[in-house]
């Protein structure tokens, strides 16, 4: 079945530096989707990415679809304490139901 | 807006009960999806209910089930509890299929002890 993997599981970094998770899929994906779970929180819905190689980009973060659409990033410039949180996607590959990456915590240290 | 609302927000039970989780989504939305969360797994894919039928389920027992009614409320039933079910249970809701954005519930926190 359809696979989603995501690294790194864990990253601490200190406030003003940049954060990357990656995530990759073992099969093609029609959209990819990225959540954002605070500490104690649910997954909240941040964007989703459809074409090959869109670029995507909400203030300090920028969201990449691969060319072959089978991998994506999220990069976060200059993190801050606010940013805590575990960061997830989710591919849908149009033959299954969305998978889910097990997550990439970031914990920001002031 | 009302959120996507979940009851109750946590649950303890002993082994071999068995529980009823409720769902209800956004107003206009009929899909509904329910997830288990556990520290190890990550966030793993129950079951997705759309206009009262079940469209997709994941790799669970048959002790996992689920039924939608027609005003888009979701219930999950798990029997015969084990300990391995404890964890948190969210439901999100999506006005169609999977290729929607997910609008995730608080969730519900079950221990089985």
């Amino acid at each position: 079945g359809q696979q989603v993997m995501q690294i790194p599981q864990y990253q601490h970094v200190q406030e003003g530096e940049d954060f990357t998770t990656y995530c990759n899929s073992s099969t093609t994906l029609s959209n990819i989707q990225w959540y954002k779970q605070r500490p104690g929180g649910h997954p909240v819905f941040l964007i989703q990415l459809v074409k090959s190689g869109e670029v995507k980009k909400q203030k300090r973060l920028t969201f990449q679809f691969g060319e072959a659409k089978k991998n994506s990033s999220l990069h976060i410039t200059a993190t801050q304490t606010t940013d805590v949180g575990t960061y997830f996607c989710a591919g849908y590959s149009g033959y299954s139901t969305l998978t889910f990456g097990k997550g990439t915590m970031l914990l920001v240290s002031p | 807006k009302a959120g996507v609302t979940q009851t109750p927000r946590y649950l303890i039970k002993t082994r071999g009960q068995q529980v009823t989780l409720s769902c209800s989504p956004i107003s206009g939305h009929r899909s509904v999806s329910w997830y288990q969360q556990t520290p190890g797994q990550g966030l793993q894919f129950l079951f997705e209910y759309f206009s009262e039928t079940q469209r997709n389920k994941g790799n669970f027992p048959g002790r996992f089930s689920g039924r939608q009614f027609s005003n888009s409320r979701s219930e999950m039933n798990v029997s015969t509890l084990e300990l391995g079910d404890s964890a948190l249970y969210l439901c999100a809701s999506s006005l169609g299929t999977t290729t929607y954005e997910q609008y995730f519930g608080p969730g519900t926190r079950l221990t089985v002890t």
